[in-house]
């Protein structure tokens, strides 16, 4: 079955440098790929959609590629901020074509944004 | 102002008894899920629809029951055969069902089975 690994552990870094989280995705291919934050008590709000043909995609401060040979998705905050501490959440899109496409999301992996 | 609400944001149940949570969306979405979160693992898919009078079961359906009698609400039921039903439940909407359309989600509603 489909298998998604994000990093368990939180990831603490310092104000103004560049947080890199990680998505691994096993046993399949997806075509699409979803990154999400979620705040503690709170809904995921989305951020970016990745296809699999394009290999980068930005937006501000956010960058995400999707390396189908490595099945890996990275995301980065550059000139990362305080309010950048969250719960980031990765999802891969996985069906048949279509309509019937869903998302299976990953754990998440926590950012911590030190002043 | 438009958005997807849920209610009530804290729910309290006995077991046995059955309870319906609530999702409304005025985005003039087509698609509607719900999704249960656990702590430590990630969002589970309940049910899903596509459309109005349609809906399928996602990948933890057993024991939840939905409708979707008006392209706006899309109410969960827990019934009493969901044998762990404490968790945190997400509804989310987005324009088309397919996951090449971004998916709206509301403030969550914590059930938790005293």
């Amino acid at each position: 079955s489909q298998k998604i690994e994000q990093n368990s552990e939180a990831l603490n870094i310092q104000e103004g440098k560049t947080a890199t989280l990680t998505c691994n995705y096993t046993n399949y291919s997806p075509a699409y790929l979803q990154w999400y934050r979620q705040d503690p008590g709170r809904g995921p709000v989305f951020l970016l959609l990745i296809r699999e043909n394009e290999k980068e995609k930005r937006k501000e401060r956010l960058k995400v590629t999707f390396d189908t040979t490595l099945k890996q998705s990275l995301f980065h905050i550059t000139a990362s901020q305080p309010a950048d501490s969250a719960t980031y959440l990765c999802a891969p899109e996985v069906g048949y074509g279509g309509a019937t496409n869903k998302l299976i999301f990953g754990t998440g992996t926590l950012l911590a944004v030190q002043p | 102002d438009g958005g997807i609400t849920q209610s009530p944001k804290y729910l309290f149940r006995k077991e046995g008894q059955n309870v319906t949570l609530s999702c409304e969306q005025n985005l003039n979405h087509d698609a509607m899920y719900w999704y249960r979160q656990d702590p430590g693992q990630g969002l589970r898919l309940i049910y899903y629809s596509q459309i109005v009078n349609d809906f399928q079961k996602g990948d933890i359906a057993e024991g939840y029951s939905v409708s979707r009698e008006k392209k706006e609400s899309f109410p969960l039921t827990v019934t009493s055969a969901q044998k762990n039903p404490t968790a945190f439940y997400l509804c989310a909407s987005s324009m088309q069902g397919g996951s090449y359309n971004e998916q709206f989600f509301g403030p969550g509603t914590r059930l938790t089975v005293l």
